[in-house]
């Protein structure tokens, strides 16, 4: 079993819509949670971290942690094409603060 | 002024040579990574560095040796290349502590071993 699994995608979406982008984590211990995007060619940024259990909103996107499903969720709202990216979510773990797991990725492409 | 900065960008070797890749943050981050993403786009941390000292050492192999001169640069030379070492590296930051895994990356080294 991976560590942090994603659906690679791609996952299409409606100019508009809401995307809605999943991440399940193998370890009950781990401690923080964050989405980076990556565009075709270019190095990951990040655009979220949450490390509470419930919802954390910026703008159009908003994380949602459930530690007792394993389970993190990024909701991008009013999707843009500009938004279409992979979405790469990465989690540490109390034990090994410095180390950042991360799934391999969902792929999202906004439709116009 | 760039935050994380490697070169070179792109190396492109044949197989059982030596290579380099340098890397070097202006943030004043106490910490810095070494990542591989290959082509899945699966992205595998080999190395961490925190203020000069290795804390991280991943299952890599041994042709593959980071050294940190100062808390600022971290360097990755790879010995007797492989096909298999064709990907792209990227090298991050973070300050560390609570803020372990907000990293800032470099735009990526492209090695490609013919």
């Amino acid at each position: 079993q991976k560590e942090v699994e994603q659906n690679s995608g791609p996952l299409s979406v409606p100019e508009g819509a809401i995307a809605s982008l999943n991440c399940t984590y193998s370890d009950r211990g781990s401690q923080s949670f964050f989405w980076y995007r990556q565009y075709s060619g270019k190095s990951p940024e990040l655009i979220m971290f949450i490390y509470s259990n419930g919802d954390k909103e910026d703008g159009r996107f908003t994380a949602q942690l459930n530690k007792a499903s394993q389970y993190v969720s990024l909701l991008i709202r009013d999707s843009q094409p500009s938004d279409s990216a992979t979405y790469l979510c990465a989690v540490t773990r109390y034990s090994s603060a410095s180390k950042i797991i991360f799934g391999s990725g969902t792929r999202l492409s906004i439709r116009p | 002024d760039t935050a994380v900065s490697q070169t070179p960008k792109y190396l492109v070797t044949q197989m059982g040579n030596d290579k380099s890749i340098k890397c070097e943050q202006n943030l004043g981050h106490d910490t810095m990574y070494w990542y591989k993403q290959d082509s899945k786009k699966f992205l595998k941390i080999m190395f961490s560095y925190n203020n000069k000292e290795l804390i991280i050492n991943e299952t890599v192999p041994n042709r593959f040796s980071p050294k940190s001169p100062d808390k600022a640069h971290l360097n990755l030379h790879i010995n007797s290349l492989e096909l298999g070492d064709s990907a792209v590296y990227f090298c991050a930051s973070s300050l560390g502590g609570g803020n372990t895994g907000e990293l800032f990356f470099g735009e990526g080294s492209r090695l490609t071993v013919l």
